[in-house]
């Protein structure tokens, strides 16, 4: 059983394309983080979420609590963002991860 | 900046073999917790700890693991007798509180390689 689903699994855009990765879960949460994984493996934290909407620079991310749902939206997406983003959510100690959207920016 | 530092980042050992991987959290954070994946697998939820002790484990985190605070500083994980399929990369993560609003900084991670 899976208590987090992203979609799309891959994801290849045009440099300056905005980009939507979706996340949806399936139990209660405290919060939901979206993370970047790099080619050589390291995670960075990107976005920690209890509700409503969150920027850093071109990245936005969103949560619907009621929906269960949320999205990661990079605006003007650049070849260096090309990496593995991952949803995961934090239920009192513990947390889930989604299985990562693979993402190539083509210059 | 500070960051989560993990060390080795890359072990091999032979299977039978125990391993201990190590992790310095940021200074101030309470809780740690260690994290794997398998190549082209999901991360994968171990083990939380806090107050020196085990607060959270997974399915996964079974009598082969551990995990101690031996100096205040460091966070371990050992493997006692490593199986081909522990061959991951482990990933050290801490944060400053638990529960709500948790905001988990990561290590690097260590490749575990057994052969």
């Amino acid at each position: 059983k899976n208590e987090v689903e992203q979609s799309p699994q891959n994801l290849t855009a045009q440099e300056g394309e905005f980009i939507t990765i979706n996340c949806s879960y399936s139990v209660g949460i405290s919060a939901l983080h979206w993370l970047q994984q790099h080619p050589g493996g390291g995670i960075v934290s990107l976005f920690m979420l209890s509700s409503g909407k969150k920027k850093h620079g071109r990245l936005i991310a969103t949560i619907n609590i009621q929906e269960k749902h949320s999205s990661l939206h990079i605006t003007a997406s650049h070849p260096r963002d090309s990496a593995v983003y991952i949803c995961a959510v934090s239920t009192g100690n513990q947390f889930y991860f989604g299985t990562g959207t693979s993402l190539t920016v083509i210059p | 900046e500070p960051e989560v530092t993990q060390t080795p980042s890359h072990q091999v050992t032979q299977m039978g073999q125990e391993v201990i991987l190590r992790c310095v959290p940021i200074s101030n954070h309470l809780y740690f917790y260690w994290y794997r994946q398998i190549l082209g697998q999901k991360v994968e939820f171990l083990v939380s700890f806090y107050n020196n002790e085990i607060s959270e484990k997974s399915e996964i985190f079974d009598d082969q693991f551990s995990v101690e605070r031996p100096d205040g500083s460091n966070f371990t994980l050992k493997i006692r007798s490593t199986k081909l399929e522990d061959s991951a990369m482990y990933f050290c993560a801490s944060s400053p509180q638990g529960g709500r609003n948790t905001e988990a900084f990561f290590g690097q991670g260590t490749r575990l390689t057994v052969v």
